[in-house]
């Protein structure tokens, strides 16, 4: 069945430093889309990636989408400490309709 | 004004013992789900239902019975609890099927003694 994998599991970072987390689809993928869920919370969409190569921006926060739409990644720049938390690919194949999600990459800020 | 709403927040429970699990949107949506996020933070999929109806069900063991009433309400019942059951469960709702964006409720911690 399709896969969705995310790495690092962890990452710990200086607050300042810059921090990215990878994800990678054994399938193709209609869409991608990213969550955070903050320590003790739930996860709350951030954005959502739909056409090859595509790059976005929020702030600090990069997201992009492959060439080939089976992977993404996300990178913070200058890290803070509300950014600590858990974030989660998650992504779609077009004859499913179901979000598979990512194992999650949980990031610590050390200030 | 809480989009997605469950009940209870916290739920401890003996071994054995069936419970239920409330979920409710005042989203308008037409698609809800059931989660089950264990230790590790990995959210898998259960149930998703479409205007009350059953369009997705994982392998989960059948001692896990959801309900939809309307499409604004998505109940989670089980029954003869195991200690394995133990985990976060997140509701979530999305405009349609399609795997579109998902709200999710603020989850049920559940501990089974």
């Amino acid at each position: 069945g399709q896969q969705v994998m995310q790495i690092p599991q962890y990452q710990h970072v200086q607050e300042g430093e810059d921090f990215t987390t990878y994800c990678n689809s054994s399938t193709t993928l209609s869409n991608i889309q990213w969550y955070k869920q903050r320590p003790g919370g739930h996860p709350v969409f951030l954005i959502q990636l739909v056409k090859s190569g595509e790059v976005k921006k929020q702030k600090r926060l990069t997201f992009q989408f492959g060439e080939a739409k089976k992977n993404s990644s996300l990178h913070i720049t200058a890290t803070q400490t509300t950014d600590v938390g858990t974030y989660f690919c998650a992504g779609s194949s077009s004859n499913t309709g179901k979000l598979i999600f990512g194992q999650g990459t949980t990031l610590q800020v050390k200030p | 004004d809480t989009a997605v709403s469950q009940t209870p927040k916290y739920l401890v429970t003996q071994m054995g013992n069936d419970k239920s699990i409330k979920c409710e949107q005042n989203l308008g949506h037409d698609t809800m789900y059931w989660y089950k996020q264990d230790s590790k933070k990995f959210l898998k999929i259960m149930f998703s239902y479409n205007n009350k109806e059953l369009i997705i069900n994982e392998t989960v063991p059948n001692r896990f019975s959801p309900k939809s009433p309307d499409k604004a309400h998505l109940n989670l019942h089980i029954n003869s609890l195991e200690l394995g059951d133990s985990a976060v469960y997140f509701c979530a709702s999305s405009q349609d099927y399609r795997a579109d964006t998902q709200y999710f409720g603020p989850g049920t911690r559940l501990t089974v003694l």
